[in-house]
């Protein structure tokens, strides 16, 4: 399978605290991208990050990626309740065509 | 601007019934995915548009589901006949030719067959 996975599958903090979510991939790519998902709702991008970056950031999100492990994590710092989703990590297979394989994602719930 | 528009929000049919979801993507957007999300797993790419044309439908089954994206612009995926497993949430997605990786969701419709 060309998708991501992502570990856990589900993950529980306290408001403040920080998450660390992690996914493996199993094919070359050229770039890894972190979604988030409300229930019940589509999808909404966090972030992108390059086959030949290392990490990344935007806002209280930080992403690092090891292509030699084929591995990506995501953190959130001082989480909220406002964060409770789902999360997943989505590649590209190595194709420029377009097509995302995600995995099945992290539930995140962020207790006030 | 505005996002990408689905509808309906929700659906529920009986089993070997039709069904047909209609998605309405960015302006410009030349690219155009539906995608199809079962509870508790990821999204998996169903087919790919570009302008009318199709790029990928290798995961399409292709007995039962047809999409088609008239005029390049406004897309409707159908299923005929449905089955119990196809109840899922389908996610329509556009992007630009220039960032294809660039994804815009739409809210998604939710099927429940019974």
């Amino acid at each position: 399978s060309q998708q991501g996975e992502e570990d856990p599958q589900a993950l529980s903090i306290q408001e403040g605290e920080n998450a660390t979510m992690n996914c493996s991939y199993k094919t070359s790519i050229n770039n890894l991208q972190w979604y988030r998902q409300n229930s019940g709702r589509g999808l909404v991008h966090l972030i992108l990050i390059r086959s030949n970056e290392r990490e990344k950031h935007s806002g209280r999100l930080r992403v690092t990626l090891d292509t030699s492990k084929k591995s990506s994590s995501l953190l959130i710092t001082a989480s909220r309740a406002a964060d409770t989703a789902s999360y997943f990590c989505a590649t590209d297979g190595g194709s420029t065509l377009g097509r995302l394989y995600f995995g099945r994602g992290t539930q995140l719930t962020v207790w006030p | 601007e505005a996002g990408v528009a689905q509808s309906p929000r929700y659906k529920i049919i009986e089993k070997r019934q039709s069904v047909a979801f209609w998605c309405n993507p960015i302006s410009g957007h030349a690219t155009l995915y539906w995608y199809q999300q079962i509870l508790g797993q990821g999204p998996k790419l169903l087919i790919q548009f570009q302008n009318n044309g199709v790029v990928d439908d290798s995961q399409l089954p292709k007995d039962r589901f047809s999409a088609e994206r008239l005029k390049g612009v406004d897309s409707t995926l159908k299923i005929q006949p449905a089955k119990l497993e196809d109840s899922a949430v389908y996610l329509c997605a556009s992007s630009s030719i220039r960032d294809r990786f660039g994804y815009t969701f739409g809210s998604g419709t939710r099927l429940t067959v019974v």
